[in-house]
């Protein structure tokens, strides 16, 4: 089967830095998705990890090692607006052509603190 | 541009009783997907349209969700009759083609008791 694991809390102080990992277990890779959803509001789009390497955008960015199906977001100068939960994603490997599903993770509430 | 609206935000209704949930996907959006997360799990696909087309319906979980896109504009996924177990949040997402990426709707919490 396909499993995605990630820590359910993290807890971190206003302008730090927090890493959020995500690993995977699936039987094929096709890109990774980070998405941040406040509560109540809709899962919005963070970052797209379909190679090795790190992608910066802004305070935000995002890794991943294919080898050790391993992904991580990481928050520079955390705010007290970034307190959300942060799904990780992967492409269902075994989808048709035509098909793009997603299978995500359970989140990780992420809460800063001032 | 708007985005994905869905209706109501919130429902509850008794057990065995009928709930009907709305999506209105972005304008020109052709993919339109249904995701469901029960308490304490994760967020899982139902079911993903191709204009009116269902293009895999894998996730339905049974003969009591119908989900219909009449026309390939907005879709309805009417509960009937609803469980206790079917509770949960409902996201619709819309996307302009496949691997483009999702644009999520708030969701539809339901709560059946």
């Amino acid at each position: 089967g396909q499993n995605i694991d990630q820590p359910t809390e993290m807890t971190a102080t206003e302008g730090a830095i927090v890493q959020i990992n995500c690993t995977y277990q699936t039987s094929g890779f096709n890109g990774l998705f980070w998405y941040q959803q406040h509560a109540g509001e809709a899962p919005t789009f963070l970052s797209y990890n379909v190679l090795d390497g790190l992608e910066e955008k802004g305070r935000f960015s995002s890794f991943l090692s294919r080898s050790k199906g391993y992904s991580y977001l990481l928050l520079k100068e955390l705010q007290m607006k970034d307190s959300a939960s942060y799904l990780c994603a992967v492409r269902d490997p075994t989808r048709s052509y035509n098909t793009d599903k997603l299978i995500f993770g359970t989140g990780t509430r992420l809460q800063v603190f001032p | 541009e708007a985005g994905v609206t869905q209706f109501p935000s919130h429902s509850v209704i008794e057990k065995g009783q009928t709930v009907t949930l709305r999506c209105d996907p972005i304008s020109g959006h052709d993919n339109l997907y249904w995701y469901r997360r029960v308490m304490g799990k994760e967020i899982k696909f139902l079911l993903h349209f191709v204009k009116e087309s269902k293009q895999d319906e894998s996730g339905m979980p049974n003969n009591r969700f119908l989900a219909e896109r009449t026309g390939g504009t907005y879709s309805t996924l009417k509960v009937q009759p609803a469980e206790l177990e079917d509770s949960g949040v409902y996201f619709c997402a819309s996307s302009r083609r496949e691997n483009y990426g999702y644009t999520f709707g708030s969701g539809t919490r339901l709560t059946v008791v």
